[in-house]
Formats: structure tokens, sequence, C-alpha cells
């Protein structure tokens, strides 16, 4: 059990163009989930938590309006990346946390998306 | 900030044991201390995590240090699977105090050779 997805695994666009990534808890309700963002042989840099319902919470740094987070569902949420620029190529990772259940502290994480801007 | 340290590489031969070190010296006494892997374009997967005490489970042992301000990832017998980046992270409360987010390292990419 415990398993996210994530939609698509790679995806190539334009400059200009907006992305959509899906994260899906497949087994699981889960209240939170996390989108983070790994440049390569970098490490994970947390952009936005995400509570079902309600507003997702940026980091510092991080373009509320850039990267739009929509969690409508225990089991969804998505982010899309605005008007993509070659800067934003990177590997997105989402991560869920499950509601209700032992041990409430493990993440699950998807497997990631490969972004590539043009 | 909360961060953690530790080494770019180690190696390791198959079937010996692996001590992988971590310093956290600006850790609070609220902190958690996690241990996630990462294969090559995967997601990471949790490994192990404590507060105080040492931990075991079936993937690993947590050594704590008294003081918190270091820790070790012992992977008792090394087999090729465990060949991953290893990351010692601190689960930190949020800014907003609602919600505990993790303070990602580095992460010490570990070769197991056979």
């Amino acid at each position: 059990g415990a398993v996210v997805s994530q939609h698509p695994s790679r995806v190539i666009c334009k400059s200009g163009t907006s992305v959509k990534i899906e994260c899906r808890s497949l087994d699981f309700q889960a209240t939170t989930m996390f989108w983070y963002r790994q440049f390569p042989k970098q490490s994970l840099m947390l952009m936005a938590t995400s509570n079902e319902g309600s507003k997702a919470t940026y980091e510092q740094g991080v373009e509320k309006d850039k990267f739009l987070i929509n969690h409508a569902s225990l089991t969804l949420s998505t982010l899309t990346v605005t008007s993509a620029h070659p800067e934003d190529s990177s590997f997105y990772i989402c991560s869920a946390k499950p509601l209700n259940r032992s041990p409430s502290y493990e993440q699950y994480f998807g497997p990631g998306t490969r972004l590539t801007v043009t | 900030d909360a961060k953690t340290t530790q080494p770019n590489s180690m190696e390791s031969n198959e079937e010996e044991p692996v001590h992988l070190p971590c310093n956290h010296s600006t850790i609070s006494g609220t902190d958690y201390i996690h241990w996630y892997r990462q294969l090559p374009s995967q997601g990471p997967e949790y490994v192990i995590h404590g507060l105080t005490s040492n931990v075991n489970n079936r993937m690993a042992s947590l050594a704590i240090a008294e003081d918190r301000k270091s820790s070790t990832l012992i992977l008792h017998r090394a087999t090729l699977r465990d060949a991953a980046v290893y990351y010692c992270i601190l689960r930190v409360l949020s800014n907003a105090g609602n919600n505990r987010k993790l303070i990602w390292g580095l992460g010490t990419s570990l070769a197991v050779n056979p």
C-alpha cells in the first residue's frame, strides 16, 4: 500500500506555455501533499505544502502565481507551471502524508515528473 | 535554519556493514531526524527516523548521538540494491507552526561493490 503516482512522468514544452502535473495517492487519503523541485545532482527543495480544501503554503522565494497548486480532493493535487521558461526545467516530485494512518509521520513520494522547457 | 551535512560519496562492499554519518549541529529539541534514499530518476523512499533514542527497523538502524548533533545510518549488510543517494533530513515545524516539513541535505551517494 501507500502508492503515489505522478502524471506525466516526462513532459517537454515550449517556453511560454503552461504545464500541469498531477499527483495522486492511489490507495490512501492524504490531507497534506508536498511539492518539491530537484535540480541535477542537487537535493530536494520544498516548494509548497498543499492542504486539501485550502490554499497552499509556499516556501520563501517560490512564486505562487507561477506555480499554481490545487488540492481539490483527498487523493489529488495538481501543480501548474505557468508561462514556463527554460530555467523551470527540473525534476518535480510530490509526496503525500496519509490521513488517519499509522505511521502518521511518513511521507510517501511519487516517482517524479521530468519537465524540460525548450 | 536547520541543516544537515553529509559526505558526498561513500563506497562499500557487498555483504559488509555501512555506516553513513550525518552532522546536524543546529538541530533544535523538537526536530526529528529522518533518513530517505533515492535511486536515479525515482522518488525518495523512507528508511528510518528517530528523535533521541537509537532505532532499528527491517531496513536499517539509526544511531543518534547523546547531544543529537550527529547521527549515523547503519546498513547491516549492504546489497547491490542499496546503492542510492541517502539523505539525512531534519523534520521541523513549519513557519506557520501547524505542520512539519522536511529539510533536505545534499545526501551521500553510496556505491556498493560486488
